[in-house]
């Protein structure tokens, strides 16, 4: 079964507001990291956050990690319509061999 | 960044014949790569293990005689769909462990959509 489960499936903004997707994972993990897919794409990689943390940045991402509740999110602040495109989460489990599981990703449409 | 390379990026062949799909990584040495399938508006599902120099490893449900992986250099996997068919039809994507990074991170390649008729 999928270790990642993004929420919402699909979500729509306007130009400027922020974008909040979220990950709920059902075993520990090593680590969590969010992709992004433009349409028929491959996946670039945005941030990887460790169990040991509880928040990373960068540029205008920031990410959190929540083990207790085993979930994540990813929040786009002051989004752009570049911004549109899927975003996946991908856990790698403790004590696996490092090979990222993927949701089933967050559909993200940014309007001009 | 890394970057990791497919070819071709889309194929559009018949039933019963086979498809090679190239996956290389541009400027560093991937000892293992990994292949991924991707149906419309679905996660990536793995596929398979490619390990430089020694045999694929295959997730369960994936028929390795079906999806044919060979690794034989630090740059270069291939997959060949063998005798596909219109089921076969997806996303294919390919990636590349990141060197030092701890096996944490992988480069993906851009896809390959394959479409069988």
């Amino acid at each position: 079964s999928q270790q990642g489960e993004e929420d919402p499936q699909a979500l729509s903004i306007q130009e400027g507001e922020n974008a909040t997707m979220n990950c709920s994972y059902k075993t520990s993990i090593n680590n969590l990291q969010w992709y992004r897919q433009n349409s028929g794409r491959g996946l670039v990689h945005l941030i990887l956050i460790r169990s040991n943390e509880r928040e990373k940045h960068s540029g205008r991402l920031r990410v959190t990690l929540d083990t207790s509740k085993k979930s994540s999110s990813l929040l786009i602040t002051a989004s752009r319509a570049a911004d549109t495109a899927s975003y996946f989460c991908a856990t790698v489990v403790r004590g696996g061999s490092y090979i990222p599981t993927f949701g089933r990703g967050t559909s993200l449409i940014v309007h001009p | 960044g890394a970057v990791v390379s497919q070819h071709p990026s889309w194929v559009i062949c018949k039933s019963g014949t086979s498809v090679k799909i190239e996956c290389r990584s541009l400027d560093f040495q991937a000892t293992t790569m990994f292949w991924y399938r991707q149906f419309p508006k679905q996660s990536l599902m793995l596929m398979a293990t490619s390990n430089e120099g020694s045999k694929a490893t295959y997730e369960q449900g994936v028929e390795k005689d079906k999806f044919l992986i060979n690794h034989a250099s630090l740059t270069l996997s291939t997959l060949t769909v063998t005798s596909a068919h219109p089921e076969d039809s997806s996303f294919y994507i390919c990636s590349a462990r990141a060197p030092n990074s701890k096996g944490e991170t992988q480069y993906f390649g851009p896809g390959t959509r394959l479409l069988v008729l």
